[in-house]
């Protein structure tokens, strides 16, 4: 059974610009989970989606945002970035919402210059 | 809302010495639990949960952990770590029995294996 795969693996972009994250779940899980993971932060929730639908959303600013298409994939839209976006993007899915476990996939770097 | 502590950010210990991990939780309401490892350049990999039932959880690589509702506990041990150990290591929780789906995470235990 194919894993949680993310798509790019590396990006580089300067200030100002837009990017765009893609995660695909395993195969039948609803729920994606998207976390930021910054040098010496620790995991920080940033959005949940669940049946195409947006149900729970991390503190961070409007620039952040993304969406679950009916395959349950889903994007994670970044726009002006800054600086401190630089970070490890994870994107997680779930079967289960109920119990709380989550399977990882292998993340996309985001350098901002 | 749950919050977790994890009260070591890096723990060094020798090869085939034991390991205890700490990690300590607040909810007010029932929790799940679980213990992520996450090894250089790679997502995060479940290594135990605690869903309900037996406290003393036993998960992949040799570790295992108890959970203690009294003193809202969930410390990760393995009682010989190899090299290959090293990683950062997340405690997390969830509620239970509700569909609120996201997981909160420690901030994360660096282990590091000495030879």
């Amino acid at each position: 059974e194919a894993g949680v795969t993310q798509s790019p693996t590396h990006l580089i972009k300067t200030r100002g610009q837009q990017v765009t994250l893609r995660c695909s779940p395993i195969s039948g899980h609803t729920s994606v989970y998207w976390y930021q993971q910054a040098l010496g932060l620790g995991l920080q929730f940033l959005l949940w989606y669940d049946e195409g639908e947006e149900r729970n959303r991390g503190n961070f600013p409007p620039r952040f945002s993304g969406r679950q298409f009916p395959n349950y994939s889903s994007e994670l839209n970044v726009n002006a970035l800054e600086l401190e976006d630089s970070a490890l993007y994870l994107c997680a899915s779930s079967l289960d919402t109920n119990r709380g476990e989550q399977f990882f996939g292998p993340g996309t770097r985001l350098t901002v210059l | 809302a749950q919050s977790v502590t994890q009260l070591d950010s890096q723990v060094p210990v020798f090869e085939e010495a034991p390991v205890e991990l700490r990690c300590n939780y607040s909810s007010s309401v029932s929790v799940y639990l679980f213990w992520y490892v996450q090894y250089p350049n790679q997502g995060l990999q479940l290594l135990l949960k605690y869903l309900s039932g037996s406290t003393l959880v036993k998960g992949i690589n040799g570790f295992e952990a108890e959970f203690n509702k009294s003193q809202t506990s969930f410390h990760l041990r393995k009682p010989s770590v190899h090299i290959s150990d090293t990683a950062e290591y997340f405690c997390a929780v969830s509620r239970a029995n509700t569909n609120a789906g996201k997981s909160t995470f420690g901030d994360g235990t660096t282990l590091t294996v000495k030879p």
